[in-house]
This record gives C-alpha cells, sequence and structure tokens, in this order.
C-alpha cells in the first residue's frame, strides 16, 4: 500500500519560515501531490498541490524532489493562523480498478508567539 | 458561492442502528468524497463518486455505502452500526478530477457521530 511519513509535531517561531517534510516513496507516475491542512474544529483545507515541478500561492511554496519521492511544504512566514495540522496526500492504487487517498498522519504545527 | 454543506452536524445513534449522512457539494461540482476521521486512525478515505458512480473506494467494510444523486447531493450510510464507527465523518466536493488528477477538494465542518 501507499503511504506518506510525516513527523507528529513541529514548532515555529512566529515570523519564521517553516518547511514541513512529506515523503512518499511509493507515489504513482502521474498523481498529483496535495496538502491540505485541518484548523480546529474544520474540515481540512486545500494548501497546495504539484506534480513535478515546485509551486507557489498566495500561501506556501512546494518543493518536490526530483524522484517524487518526498515534498516539502514551505510557509514563508509563519503566523499563529497557521497552527493547525498539515496533511500531505497521495493516491494508492494501481491503474487498472479502483483507488483510495492516503492521508498521512498529518504533521501538528505549534507557532510561537 | 455557499460552501458544502452537511447535515445533520451531529448525531447520536445506538449499537446496530443505522444511520444516513447528507452531503451537499459546491454548485457546480460533481465530485463527492467521503472521508472518517477518528483520534486514533487519523483521516481515512471512504469513497468518492463522480456524476452518480462511485469512482474510487477505501478499505471500510460493506457496511459503509454511499450513492450520489442526479443534482451531485450524495448520501453516506451505514449499516448495523458499532462502537467503533463513532467518528467525525467528512464530506468533500470537486469540479471535475479527484485529487489524484490535480483536482482540489472543498470540505464540510462534517457530521460528528457518536454511537453508544
Amino acid at each position: 500500500d501507499a503511504k506518506t511519513t510525516q513527523p507528529n509535531s513541529m514548532e515555529s517561531n512566529e515570523e519564521e519560515p517553516v518547511h514541513l517534510p512529506c515523503n512518499h516513496s511509493t507515489i504513482s507516475g502521474t498523481d498529483y501531490i496535495h496538502w491540505y491542512r485541518q484548523l480546529p474544529s474544520q474540515g481540512p483545507e486545500y494548501v497546495i498541490h504539484g506534480l513535478t515541478s515546485n509551486v507557489n500561492n498566495r500561501m506556501a511554496s512546494l518543493a518536490i524532489a526530483e524522484d517524487r519521492k518526498s515534498s516539502t511544504l514551505i510557509l514563508h512566514r509563519a503566523t499563529l493562523r497557521d497552527a493547525a495540522v498539515y496533511y500531505c496526500i497521495l493516491r494508492d492504487g494501481g491503474y487498472t480498478g479502483t483507488y483510495k487517498y492516503i492521508f498521512g498522519t498529518g504533521t501538528r504545527l505549534k507557532v510561537l508567539a | 458561492k455557499a460552501g458544502v454543506t452537511q447535515t445533520p452536524r451531529y448525531l447520536i445513534k445506538t449499537r446496530g442502528q443505522q444511520v444516513t449522512l447528507s452531503c451537499s457539494p459546491i454548485s457546480g461540482h460533481r465530485s463527492v468524497s467521503w472521508y472518517q476521521q477518528t483520534p486514533g486512525q487519523g483521516l481515512q478515505f471512504l469513497f468518492e463518486y463522480f456524476s452518480e458512480t462511485q469512482r474510487n473506494k477505501g478499505n471500510f467494510p460493506g457496511r459503509f455505502s454511499g450513492r450520489q444523486f442526479s443534482n451531485s447531493r450524495s448520501e453516506m450510510n451505514v449499516s448495523t452500526l458499532e462502537l467503533g464507527d463513532s467518528a467525525l465523518y467528512l464530506c468533500a466536493s470537486s469540479h471535475d478530477q479527484g485529487l489524484a488528477g490535480g483536482g482540489i477538494q472543498y470540505f464540510g465542518a462534517g457530521t460528528r457521530l457518536s454511537v453508544l
């Protein structure tokens, strides 16, 4: 089965950059890598996604390894509102039949004022 | 544009009963996915529907089922409830593609099910 591996928790000081890693060594060739985050008492919300190249949006950047077996979510300046559980997600399955989506255990990010 | 709406927000059932949860996707979205979230197992994918057809399925027993209607609204049903089915059930909608195809999913606030 496919699997994502993330650190259980990380801490960052406010206004400093944060790098959240994810290993996904079993990723299939054309599957996108997604990152979502979940704030307390809310459903997950989209952060960023990418296929092969590094990606930037207003929330974050995503750095994808050349072999696609790992990725890193980068929050350029962490704020208190960024405190959440961050999940990287990939699809598990072959190219026939149905698939399932795998959420890792997530990284709980704590931002210190 | 209204977000993903899940009803009810909270539900209490007893073992052996069945339950139906409802999800109204964002207008224009044709894909609906369901997830179970528990403290022990985290977020687990249940199934995904697209245009009334199940497109992907996770590793859950047959007691968990779902369907999607022609207006893209979706329901999931759990029969013969067990204590371990107590969880937050989340619904997410996307326009067309699933996650693997680059589609972005928008999640509802969830239905919290407690089985006594």
